[in-house]
């Protein structure tokens, strides 16, 4: 166990349709990652906050937007799902966000899948 | 852009032999390498790491090699055993705040 959870751990939705999935960063982890994992694929990198202020962007849709509470807890929002959005949604949290950068914990992830 | 790219994609080896997999990155300030590994449908764990200020870090089994210069780092897992097998993810980071990942390579550790 990371310390890192994210919820739900599975979820089935339709096209057209938006979903919000959920992440707490482990205790003392300022910093949270998104990221995207479709089937058989590498992780890539969508967005990035440290102490609720976006620091970073990868390969983001406009149709996906994020945000991290002052209780440090992280939201990824998907909306006008399409079939290509089912992936594995993980979400990972280190102590720093910038400088000498270190290990990142991940969470279990969030499978989605739209139909 | 920033980019890691990692070979090979897939690699079998006979159990108790090495392996190697190798990532080569592209920003020249990206000063810290991990090494995750993914067992199916679980998550990435770290298993090592190795900042840009050593050439060479290892733990058991399991080693990192970096060279700067060329810009290449090497993860090299020696006595294979069937649980080794998974997708390993090599990472640079980029700038200030992110991390690129390679695209996996896929260990199968034949009995």
């Amino acid at each position: 166990d990371s310390g890192v959870t994210q919820t739900p751990k599975h979820l089935i939705t339709a096209t057209g349709q938006r979903v919000t999935l959920r992440c707490s960063p482990r205790s003392g982890d300022l910093s949270v990652y998104w990221y995207q994992q479709s089937l058989d694929q590498g992780l890539q990198f969508l967005i990035q906050y440290y102490n609720g202020e976006e620091r970073a962007k990868g390969n983001i849709l406009e149709r996906f937007s994020a945000q991290q509470f002052p209780d440090l807890h992280s939201e990824l929002n998907l909306s006008s799902l399409e079939l290509g959005d089912s992936a594995l949604y993980f979400c990972a949290s280190s102590v720093r966000g910038a400088g000498a950068l270190g290990e990142q914990f991940f969470g279990p992830g969030t499978r989605l899948t739209v139909l | 852009g920033e980019n890691v790219e990692q070979h090979p994609s897939t690699l079998s080896v006979q159990e108790g032999d090495s392996a190697v997999i190798k990532c080569t990155y592209s920003d020249s300030a990206s000063n810290y390498f991990p090494w995750y590994k993914q067992e199916l449908g679980k998550r990435p764990q770290l298993i090592i790491d190795i900042r840009s200020n050593v050439g060479e870090k290892k733990d058991q089994r399991i080693a990192v090699t970096l060279n700067k210069t060329a810009k290449h780092f090497s993860l090299h897992i020696t006595e294979t055993q069937p649980e080794d097998s998974a997708v390993y993810f090599c990472a640079g980071t980029s700038g200030t705040y992110k991390y690129i990942f390679g695209t996996g390579t896929r260990l199968k550790v034949l009995a």
